[in-house]
């Protein structure tokens, strides 16, 4: 149990242009979801955390306008790269905890490589 | 999180033994260690978690000293497939739903044939 996907796996885009990137829990409703990014070599960074119904509250450094979060349903996330620059070009990662777990039962995707041309 | 230190790289041969080590000096009481793995292009996944003492599961060992200012994760007989980052977090990690989990640079484990 407890799988999280994530769609695409890899999206390569024209700069300026918007993508769309999905996070969905499979077998479980996932309450609060969480969306890292991750340059080659390095750590992840915690972008931001989403509860569901409400709106995404951002880890500081990060443009809210930019990387627009939505968590409509508890089994679904998205992020939005707006008007995306080489700069953004990177592997985003999501991550959704169910409803009372401690914080370390979070489960992961798999990962979107994101390639902005 | 309290934070914590870990070597940023290390290397073993199959069949061996690896023994990763955290260093954690400001944990707190209500702290566990906690560490997650991550295969190259693929998210983390959580691989054991500690207080005291001693915990094993079938992925590995977590070794704790009594001032738990340190923690040891043992990975036995490793294989090439273990070849990864390890990370190391201390914290309350609680149910409160904005808890959240903030990853350092971990310890890149590279496994030679």
């Amino acid at each position: 149990g407890a799988v999280v996907s994530q769609h695409p796996s890899w999206v390569i885009c024209k700069s300026g242009t918007s993508v769309k990137i999905e996070c969905r829990s499979l077998d479980f409703q996932a309450t609060t979801m969480f969306w890292y990014r991750q340059f080659p070599k390095q750590s992840l960074m915690l972008m931001a955390t989403s509860n569901e119904g409400s709106k995404a509250t951002y880890e500081q450094g990060v443009e809210k306008d930019k990387f627009l979060i939505n968590h409509a349903s508890l089994t679904l996330s998205t992020l939005t790269v707006t008007s995306a620059h080489p700069e953004d070009s990177s592997f985003y990662i999501c991550s959704a905890r169910g409803a009372g777990r401690v914080s370390y039962e979070q489960y992961f995707g798999p990962g979107t490589r994101l390639t902005v041309t | 999180l309290a934070k914590t230190t870990q070597p940023i790289s290390m290397d073993s041969y199959e069949g061996q033994e690896v023994n990763i080590t955290c260093s954690h000096n400001n944990i707190a009481t209500n702290d566990y260690i906690t560490w997650y793995q991550q295969f190259p292009s693929q998210g983390p996944r959580f691989i054991i978690q500690g207080y005291k003492t001693k915990v094993t599961n079938e992925v590995a060992s977590l070794f704790i000293p009594a001032d738990r200012k340190s923690s040891t994760l043992s990975l036995p007989r490793v294989s090439l497939s273990d070849t990864a980052v390890y990370y190391c977090l201390v914290g309350v990690f609680s149910s409160n739903r904005d808890d959240k989990i903030i990853f350092g640079k971990g310890t890149r484990l590279h496994i030679l044939p």
